[in-house]
Parts: C-alpha cells; structure tokens; sequence
C-alpha cells in the first residue's frame, strides 16, 4: 500500500498567493483529515470528511482556507490568498470510519513557507 | 470540556533506562485513546491504542502504555530506551463532536531524548 499521498512535498510562496495541496488517501478509507502543524499551535485538525461529505470545518482559520473532496480518491485544501502565518507543515490523514477507534494514518506532509 | 494533556515538553533519558510519557485525558464516555510518534521531517505513526479490555496494551517498537481510569492517565512506557526512540509523541484521545459524532483530539505533544 502506498499510504496517504501529499503534494507537494514542499512549496514556497509569496503573500497573497493561492496555494493548493492534494492529498490521495489510502484507498478503502473512507474518512479523510487535514491537520496544521506549527511549533506555536501543535497539531490541529482543519477539517474532516466522511464518505467525501464535510463533516466538522469548525478548526477552518478563516474564509481564506477551503477545502474540498470531490471523490473518494482526492481531496485538497487551498488558502487563498495565502499570508505568512499560514507558514506550516499540513498534513492529510486518513482512516477507515471517523477515527473513532481506528487507526489514522498521516501523508509524509506539505511543508508551506509563505514570504 | 474534552481535552488530551501532555505535561511534559520534553523527555530526557539514558539510552537502556526505562522511558515513561504521561498523558492525561478529559472525555465524555468510554474514552478511546492512542499514541503516535514522529520522527523528524515525517507524518504521525500509529505506535498503540486502547479501547476496551486489559489496561496494559502493546504497541510497535517495544512500546506499552497503561490505561488507568481512576487517574484518567495512559502513559506511554518502554522498559530500555534506544536512541532511536528520539523524536516527539503524541497522545490522541477519541472525543464527541458538536453534532454528536466523533473525532481524535491531539495532545501537544512531548519530545523525547535518549542519549548515548
């Protein structure tokens, strides 16, 4: 199994930029994660789905991030327009239910430097 | 309010010497809890989790952890730390949501050092 698959790996950006990452969860999951990372803030989740439908935006920062799953294979989460705090590693997720008493597994992250 | 706790920032052990990270938990409900690690410039990895059954439960990589109801603890231990065990973990509990479903709470993490 190839596991959650993160692009891109690394992006720099300049202020006011869009930036979108794509995550490809492990395929037969059917929940889907997105978490930030920042040494101030820790881990913090953004948002999940479940059966691609949105389930709990409420850790969404600001109008700016949107995120979307068309499909069961495809997702991405895009800041727009992008600012220099939104400087941080996001990572995609994925599981088999709503994580409830299963195992989440994470993509290798997208680590986002906005100048 | 639901909430995952790890008191420490950072750990620091002698490389054979036995390793405890403490974890405390605030959930409604029967709690289900885990632990996950991450090494530098990586995604988390699932190490062990508990859900029903014997308090003590084993996980990847030679670690345990503890589930004590009374205390609302699951600490994380292993009996001989490797230097390889360097890098931060995670303690995640399974909490309710606003619209009564579910989702996996994160503590802040803890960072562990073994030295040499």
């Amino acid at each position: 199994d190839a596991g959650v698959i993160q692009s891109p790996r690394h992006e720099v950006t300049e202020m006011g930029q869009e930036v979108t990452l794509r995550c490809k969860p492990i395929s037969g999951h059917n929940s889907l994660f997105w978490y930030r990372q920042t040494m101030m803030r820790g881990l913090e989740l953004l948002i999940y789905f479940n059966n691609n439908v949105p389930i709990d935006d409420s850790g969404m920062p600001e109008d700016r991030f949107s995120a979307k799953m068309p499909n069961a294979s495809f997702s991405t989460l895009k800041i727009q327009p992008s600012e220099p705090r939104d400087s941080a590693v996001y990572f995609c997720a994925s599981s088999f239910g709503q994580g409830t008493g299963n195992t989440i597994y994470f993509g290798e992250g997208s680590w986002l430097t906005v100048v | 309010a639901q909430s995952v706790a790890q008191p420490e920032d950072q750990v620091n052990v002698a490389e054979g010497n036995p390793l405890t990270v403490k974890c405390t938990y605030s959930v409604s409900g029967n709690p289900y809890l885990f632990w996950y690690v991450q090494y530098p410039n990586r995604g988390l990895q699932f190490l062990l989790k508990y859900i029903t059954g014997d308090n003590l439960v084993k996980g990847s990589y030679g670690f345990e952890a503890e589930f004590n109801k009374s205390q609302t603890s699951f600490h994380l231990k292993k009996p001989s730390a490797l230097v390889s065990d360097s890098a931060l973990y995670f303690c995640a509990v399974r909490a309710t949501t606003h619209t009564g479903g579910f989702k996996t709470i994160f503590g802040a993490g803890t960072r562990l050092f073994v030295k040499a």
